[in-house]
């Protein structure tokens, strides 16, 4: 089976804080995204990466940034949290040829 | 812009009856069609996926799909409380890594 972790279930950081969300994902997958998910306006993709050290933006990537030095992780970062960065933040990873998505737990970040 | 539309709902069905969640989407392009359910506070487990237009079936789900028409549809049979969740359209595509999402259906299946 697929495994995608991440590293916290629930986080509360402070406004202004650099705030990190960590990605795992254990089947050898190329691709790796990152998404948030609110309320009425479905899963967003902030960005995605389809190799080592290899990003691309997706449709919401300001405020953010990511890095992948190793294949299987994928973290995102944000620079300096801000309350509307509140959200569900959700990893998926996928192979590049199968298109198919495999999501992690998610992460419901509260920025105060 | 390229749009994925689902009903958000709720969607209410009794237990046994068979419930029919829609999508349609605008990129002629799209190749690669998935539905996704996905529980409250949890994140989205993949269902079925379709390329292809015509049925393809697996156990109670029966995913559709007419690129004709721009749009899929997933029946499930026999609905059963377990099945309440909401239910994500995803479309990819030709040649892109990214999925565009609707905003999913509610569907609740009453005991």
């Amino acid at each position: 089976d697929v495994k995608v972790t991440q590293s916290s279930r629930y986080l509360v950081k402070r406004t202004g804080e650099k705030v990190f969300l960590e990605c795992v994902q254990d089947m050898d997958h190329e691709n790796m995204f990152w998404y948030r998910q609110d309320p009425g306006l479905g899963l967003r993709l902030i960005y995605f990466s389809y190799d080592v050290k290899m990003k691309e933006k997706g449709d919401i990537p300001e405020g953010y940034s990511v890095s992948r030095e190793k294949k299987e992780r994928f973290s995102l970062i944000l620079e300096s949290a801000s309350t509307n960065q509140t959200s569900m933040y959700l990893c998926a990873s996928s192979l590049p040829a199968m298109f198919v998505q495999f999501f992690g737990p998610g992460t419901r970040l509260t920025v105060l | 812009q390229k749009e994925v539309e689902q009903n958000s709902g709720p969607l209410s069905v009794p237990e046994g009856a068979i419930a029919s969640l829609n999508c349609t989407y605008s990129d002629q392009g799209s190749q690669s069609f998935f539905w996704y359910r996905q529980y409250s506070g949890k994140s989205p487990e993949l269902i079925m996926f379709i390329y292809s237009n015509g049925d393809k079936e697996d156990g109670r789900f029966t995913a559709q799909l007419n690129k004709a028409s721009q749009y899929v549809s997933l029946l499930i049979r026999d609905s059963q409380p377990s099945d309440s969740a909401t239910y994500l359209c995803a479309v990819n595509s030709e040649g892109t890594y990214k999925y565009i999402f609707g905003t999913g259906t509610r569907l609740k299946v009453l005991a």
